[in-house]
């Protein structure tokens, strides 16, 4: 059962254009949307967060896109650079419950 | 700031044999986890632990043992491995008041 779903499985990306990942939930309970970015060989560490009281949060060139009522987030990665290339993950937990679920990743590739 | 240390960073083992992945933290964090990582299923959480003696199941719980004796400690055993059970193990925790989630850099286990 997943209760997260990422998509695409991979992203090309020319440098300086727009990195966009999707994510759609089902478990209407969720109430945190963490995006996690991974370089090989590390483990994941968190890039930007969101909770469902707000549509968008921005930090730098990352931007979360929250819709609640069709159940999906997205992350926008502006201006994205060769140093973004790195594996996404989407994941999403409910208060109380510190597990988080996770989305299958988008590897993400930043051509120069 | 060691955060959390993962032991042994790669392991060969063979079908049968009992295998133990060690985690340690150095931030008295109450939650701990344990996910597997595979091309195509994102992190899926094995076990959890709330706080020193405190352990629940996750997603893909068969085949795995958890045991939490010090709050620092989350060690992950593999009883009698199997080939299926080959995956890059990620040993993580929750930061108190923000949520994040905190990785370890990974334990890499192949199953001959």
């Amino acid at each position: 059962q997943q209760q997260v779903k990422q998509s695409p499985q991979s992203l090309i990306v020319q440098k300086g254009g727009i990195s966009i990942i999707n994510c759609a939930y089902e478990n209407t309970a969720f109430d945190y949307f963490p995006w996690y970015q991974q370089f090989p060989g590390k483990g994941p560490a968190l890039l930007i967060a969101i909770r469902p009281d707000v549509s968008e949060k921005k930090e730098g060139r990352f931007t979360i896109s929250f819709n609640k009522s069709a159940k999906q987030f997205s992350l926008h990665i502006m201006d994205s650079q060769p140093g973004d290339s790195a594996t996404y993950f989407c994941a999403a937990s409910t208060t109380g419950r510190r597990a988080l679920t996770f989305g299958s990743g988008t590897r993400l590739q930043v051509q120069p | 700031d060691a955060g959390i240390t993962q032991s042994p960073r790669y392991k060969i083992t063979e079908t049968g044999r009992q295998v133990t992945l060690m985690c340690h933290q150095t931030w008295s964090h109450s939650y701990m986890f344990w996910y597997r990582q595979d091309l195509g299923h994102g992190l899926r959480l094995i076990y959890y632990s709330a706080a020193a003696d405190i352990t629940d199941k996750g997603e893909v719980p068969d085949g795995y043992v958890v045991s939490r004796s010090k709050t620092e400690n989350f060690p992950l055993t593999l009883e009698s491995a199997t080939r299926s059970q080959t995956s890059v193990y990620f040993c993580a925790s929750t930061h108190p008041s923000t949520g994040e989630l905190f990785f370890g850099e990974g334990s890499r286990l192949t199953v001959l």
